[in-house]
């Protein structure tokens, strides 16, 4: 069974200009999520999709970060304009029934953004 | 609130012998699932383990196995006969069931094999 995929692995920006992350989920898996991880840090949750409807947004930075998943399968978040700050791991994950307890999150490789 | 704290930043254990990182959590949800979570330099966040939080055992897979101890709030993942290949940042996640579905990680512990 395929893992999850995510492009580019990496990816150095100037800060102001824009980047768009891709991820294509473990066949199947009705639920996406994009989490960011900045250095020495836990995962932080930015964005839940349940097929193509966002579950939960409330940490996702609206005023510059974005993200779709159109036909309820792969998924882009975009960061426009890009800040210092931004630099990190961001990580897609998906999983299977994210109503059963059970229900656990396998994760992509990570696309490392450097803002410079 | 939901919180995930590991209060080890490093840990140095020997090739071969048992090792266990420490992971205490809070939450008000009477049912939540914990979780652990392997990186390694790559990156990628591999998942090794389980425990829900109406389980009477603790659970195990392989080398790997959870010590909970639910009054306590703690779920510490213990590797035994530890591998160099163990060298990595290791996650303690918590799902709690009615509150969002939503998982909150902790801040990680790094762990270096010595041969």
């Amino acid at each position: 069974e395929a893992g999850v995929a995510q492009s580019p692995r990496y990816k150095i920006i100037e800060k102001r200009q824009s980047v768009a992350f891709w991820c294509n989920p473990i066949s199947g898996h009705a639920t996406l999520y994009w989490y960011q991880q900045i250095l020495g840090q836990g995962p932080k949750l930015l964005i839940q999709f349940q097929n193509n409807g966002v579950v939960d947004d409330s940490q996702l930075p609206k005023d510059r970060f974005s993200a779709e998943r159109l036909k309820g399968v792969d998924s882009t978040l975009k960061i426009q304009p890009a800040k210092l700050e931004d630099s990190a791991v961001y990580l897609c994950a998906s999983s299977l029934n994210p109503d059963g307890i059970t229900d656990t999150q396998y994760f992509g490789p990570g696309t490392r953004l450097t803002v410079l | 609130a939901q919180k995930i704290t590991q209060t080890q930043p490093g840990m140095f254990v020997q090739e071969k012998e048992a090792v266990t990182l420490d992971c205490t959590y809070d939450t008000s949800d009477p049912s939540y699932g914990l979780f652990w979570y392997k990186q390694p330099s790559s990156g990628e966040m591999i998942f090794l383990i389980y425990q829900g939080s109406y389980d009477q055992q603790n659970a195990t897979e392989g080398r790997y196995s959870l010590n909970f101890q639910k009054a306590r709030k703690s779920a510490n993942l213990v590797i035994s006969a530890s591998q160099l290949g163990d060298s990595a940042m290791y996650f303690c996640a918590m799902r709690p069931y009615l509150n969002g579905n939503q998982f909150y990680f902790g801040t990680g512990t790094s762990l270096t094999v010595i041969p």
